[in-house]
């Protein structure tokens, strides 16, 4: 079955750091790039951040909200994507997807609430 | 910034009957050079990841059902339910691949009246 598995989210403080995962399985991860998006409660999609594929460099791009403070990453030997979250602010709280084969694979989510 | 203006923010549509959803970019979404359009619509059912539904604003994922439809080029694009169902009560949103940052439109919300 072709799919992606986010994992790490949980309630964190303001200005502290959380590592998200997205495990693919299914198809050939290290072929594509990896997208990673973001829903705030009750909100619209925002896209976050994109790592591509080994092939054609690996470059990332971020949104300019993350810039800086978030880093995407990935081990293709283990079909794993990283989203690495620091300095995390009140308005990062959202539900997070990564979405690989292009956008066709979506997994179900991991929710960051950041709290004090 | 790639700016997506999409309408209406919701719909309410008697079961059979069609529903259009409309997607204006700021920017031309057509690359001259294959003649595609970086533009995509998702479907997202309440407290579920959204669905690839249509990529290069025409070609429909498979398993969505064919009363979905893309079309459009450029800057204007359209999807088209030509009989709505029960199941596609959903929100539904557009988003341009064409450059980063990628962006979305604000969304469409159909109901069934």
């Amino acid at each position: 079955e072709v799919q992606v598995v986010e994992s790490g989210g949980g309630l964190v403080q303001p200005g502290r750091s959380l590592r998200l995962s997205c495990s693919a399985s299914g198809f050939m991860f290290a072929d594509y790039g990896l997208n990673w998006f973001r829903q705030a409660p009750g909100k619209g999609l925002e896209w976050v951040g994109y790592m591509r594929s080994k092939a054609t460099l690996g470059t990332t791009e971020y949104a300019a909200s993350v810039q800086g403070r978030f880093t995407i990453s990935r081990d293709d030997s283990n079909n794993i994507a990283y989203l690495q979250m620091n300095g995390l602010k009140i308005e990062d709280t959202a539900v997070y997807f990564c979405a690989g084969k292009h956008f066709e694979v979506w997994g179900q989510g991991t929710l960051v609430t950041v709290s004090s | 910034d790639i700016v997506m203006t999409q309408s209406p923010d919701s719909l309410a549509v008697s079961l059979g009957e069609r529903a259009t959803i409309n997607c204006k970019s700021s920017h031309s979404l057509l690359d001259s050079s294959n003649n595609k359009n970086f533009l995509a619509w998702y479907q997202q059912k309440p407290r579920q990841a959204p669905k690839l539904f249509f990529y290069w604003a025409s070609t429909r994922e498979s398993g969505v059902p064919d009363r979905f439809s893309g079309s459009g080029s450029g800057t204007d694009f359209t999807l088209t339910i030509s009989s709505v169902q029960a199941e596609d009560v959903a929100d539904y949103y557009c988003q341009q691949y064409f450059d980063t940052p990628y962006t979305f439109g604000r969304g469409t919300k159909l109901e069934i009246k």
